[in-house]
């Protein structure tokens, strides 16, 4: 079957335009992440979608950074006034969820965002 | 939240012998770690997963050890291959919610 899949698979804008990077899960999974990633850097949490539940927002950076999830599969994530420090790797994940055999995350490709 | 830590950022190992690759947690109550390989350009790609109430377990020609004493998490690779470079995260899921917490990475290079 399909694995994660993100689009674009890179955006580059200018500084104060707003971007929306898109993810499709793998069919079935009821987990879904974005993480950033920086040039050399690890991966840094963004947000966190399990079923029907609130998502966890807490690592998102700022209040320009949201998410979405819409009928619990595809997710977008929305950088609004985009800023230079915003370029990174955004990375997408999906797991089974629900308990600790199934934290097993699958990852997508990424998305490699340029703000000039 | 706690950090999850590498004790070296590079490492170059010859094409064909063993490598290991450590990393350092802090966090008590993780309960479950994965070992993660990301290529260049590429997504990090599952390589290998582990409970707490274990200290080994085996895959294809990777091994992960861990050491709940002194809060530590190695990945043996056996038999190096040129495809084996790549950077290598380790993760922790320490609060019971689903999120990991990766590791800054190790890039390793295998040398032909």
């Amino acid at each position: 079957g399909a694995g994660v899949s993100q689009t674009p698979s890179n955006k580059v804008t200018e500084k104060g335009k707003d971007v929306e990077l898109r993810c499709d899960p793998i069919s079935g999974h009821t987990a879904l992440y974005w993480y950033r990633q920086s040039l050399g850097q690890g991966l840094e949490f963004l947000i966190y979608f399990q079923g029907n539940s609130a998502p966890d927002k807490s690592g998102l950076p700022s209040d320009r950074f949201s998410a979405e999830r819409t009928g619990g599969s595809v997710s977008t994530l929305t950088i609004q006034r985009t800023q230079q420090e915003d370029s990174a790797v955004y990375l997408c994940a999906s797991s089974l969820g629900g308990g600790t055999g199934r934290r097993k995350l699958f990852f997508g490709s990424g998305t490699q965002l340029s703000v000039l | 939240g706690e950090s999850v830590g590498l004790h070296l950022p590079t490492l170059s190992v010859q094409e064909g012998d063993n490598s290991i690759i450590n990393c350092a947690y802090s966090n008590s109550a993780s309960d479950y770690f994965i070992w993660y390989k990301q290529e260049s350009g590429k997504g990090p790609q599952f390589i290998i997963d582990i409970r707490s109430n274990m200290d080994k377990r085996q895959g294809q020609r990777v091994t992960v050890l861990l050491n709940k004493t002194v809060k530590h998490l190695s990945l043996q690779i056996a038999a190096t291959q040129p495809g084996d470079s790549a950077v290598y995260f380790c993760a922790e899921d320490g609060f019971g919610n689903e999120k990991l917490t990766f590791g800054t990475g190790t890039r390793l290079t295998i040398i032909p």
